[in-house]
């Protein structure tokens, strides 16, 4: 069974400041991806970024980085030069990447707030 | 840039009453989700999809509920007879391929009120 804890239920930020959004996860698979969606007020999941387990470099897509660290299981996203419209709900998921099962697993999310 | 379309947005039905949740994935996309989240709580998946049958389902994809896919373009999840702890946003998800490291786009999803 895979599990993810997300164990920051709110955070604050001040705009421009970089935030780390902590994620740890357990699984018995041996190949794993693990995403970050955001959920704004609106409602929507916006796809952000991904790490492979085998993946040997860290993540980036703009101004998000994936701090993975395996051996820790732990796969913290980053957000550098926060805005405020980063104000929103993080979900760190996973699923298994060479089983026929196709089911994310998500992470209860942090609320983050973006302070002017 | 290509979207998921849900609709409606919000549903209001009377316990035990049936109801179908239109989705219209990314034209070319060939694998689809149902996934729910009950407000304040996690997301949870319901339920994958791909060639013209379900691929895998979790539990709480029970007999009530069942998702088909009509025409070339729709994709549906019903839920034959609702409850109160059903009430909840419904997404519905796609991609282009299995696994993917593109993350699934996602729908904006419909908030399902039972009463």
């Amino acid at each position: 069974a895979q599990k993810i804890t997300q164990t920051q239920p709110g955070m604050f930020v001040q705009e421009k400041e970089a935030v780390t959004l902590d994620c740890t996860y357990d699984t018995s698979d041996p190949s794993y991806g693990l995403f970050w969606y955001k959920q704004p007020s609106s409602g929507e999941m916006i796809f952000l970024i991904y790490q492979g387990s085998y993946d040997q470099q860290n993540a980036t897509e703009g101004r998000y980085s994936l701090n993975f660290q395996k051996a820790r299981k732990s796969a913290n996203l980053v957000i550098s030069a926060s805005q405020l419209g980063d104000s929103a709900m993080y979900f760190c998921a996973m699923r298994a990447m060479d089983t026929g099962r196709r089911a994310l697993t998500f992470g209860s999310g942090t609320r983050l707030q973006v302070q002017p | 840039e290509p979207e998921v379309t849900q609709t409606p947005s919000h549903q209001v039905t009377q316990m035990g009453q049936e109801v179908i949740l239109r989705c219209v994935p990314i034209s070319n996309h060939l694998y689809f989700y149902w996934y729910r989240q009950i407000l304040g709580q996690k997301v949870e998946f319901l339920v994958s999809f791909y060639n013209n049958e379900i691929s895998e389902k979790s539990e709480i994809f029970d007999d009530q509920f069942s998702v088909e896919r009509p025409d070339g373009s729709n994709f549906t999840l019903k839920i034959r007879s609702t409850k109160l702890e059903d009430s909840a946003m419904y997404f519905c998800a796609s991609s282009d391929r299995d696994p993917t490291n593109y993350g699934y786009t996602f729908g904006s999803g419909t908030r399902l009120t039972v009463v």
